[in-house]
């Protein structure tokens, strides 16, 4: 079974350039959560959808920040302008079900850098 | 929201049993307990989960003492390859479908030849 896939796995931007980042869930997950990961830190929720509803954006920076998850799949994250202190990595995650107790799968993460 | 306290890091050696403890002072009757492990450059991977008591799979064991305050990660006899961070998660659940999972910093295990 295929896992969660990101692309691309490294982007180095400009600052103020726009920048997207796109997940692929497991086949059959429900669920779909976009995380940032700073260095040395654990990841910290952007945006979680059920299906194709986001139940939970309150972190996410929506000055900036957008995301969108059409159909229900496929889900893209985009920060426009970026910021020197957007440099994170970026980790998207599915779960099958809409509990809270579903086993989450992760995604390798999209190395973003803004210089 | 519950904030979990996990040591920064712990050093083993090979074979050894590892126990990495991590508070949960202001738990909920809700909540559950949960652990991931992550290695670099890779996302967080799913390890065990847990309400209360004990709980034990292929690759690790979850103790949860009654008063649900703590709860204590046990990996039997690690290798090289445990060699990671290890993240204890409080999943809070409000209602009408609300409920998050917070990570916190981690605990960075090393095991040692």
């Amino acid at each position: 079974e295929a896992g969660v896939v990101q692309s691309p796995r490294y982007k180095i931007i400009e600052k103020k350039q726009p920048v997207a980042f796109w997940c692929n869930p497991i086949s059959g997950h429900n669920t779909l959560y976009w995380y940032l990961q700073n260095l040395g830190q654990g990841p910290e929720l952007l945006i979680r959808y059920e299906n194709e509803e986001a139940v939970d954006d309150s972190q996410l920076p929506k000055d900036r920040f957008s995301a969108e998850r059409l159909k229900g799949v496929d889900s893209t994250l985009k920060i426009q302008p970026a910021e020197l202190g957007d440099s994170a990595v970026y980790l998207c995650a599915s779960s099958e079900g809409l509990s809270f107790t579903d086993t989450q799968y992760f995604g390798p993460g999209t190395r973003l850098t803004v210089l | 929201l519950a904030k979990t306290t996990q040591p920064i890091s712990m050093d083993s050696y090979e074979g050894q049993e590892v126990n990495i403890t991590c508070s949960h002072n202001n738990i909920a009757t809700n909540d559950y307990i949960t652990w991931y492990q992550q290695f670099p450059s890779q996302g967080p991977r799913f390890i065990i989960q847990g309400y209360k008591t004990k709980v034990k799979n292929e690759v690790a064991s979850l103790f949860i003492p009654a008063d649900r305050k703590s709860s204590t990660l046990s990996l039997p006899r690690v290798s090289l390859s445990d060699t990671a961070v290890y993240y204890c998660l409080v999943g809070e659940y409000s209602g009408a479908g609300s409920y998050q999972l917070t990570f916190g910093k981690g605990t960075k295990l090393s095991v040692i030849p």
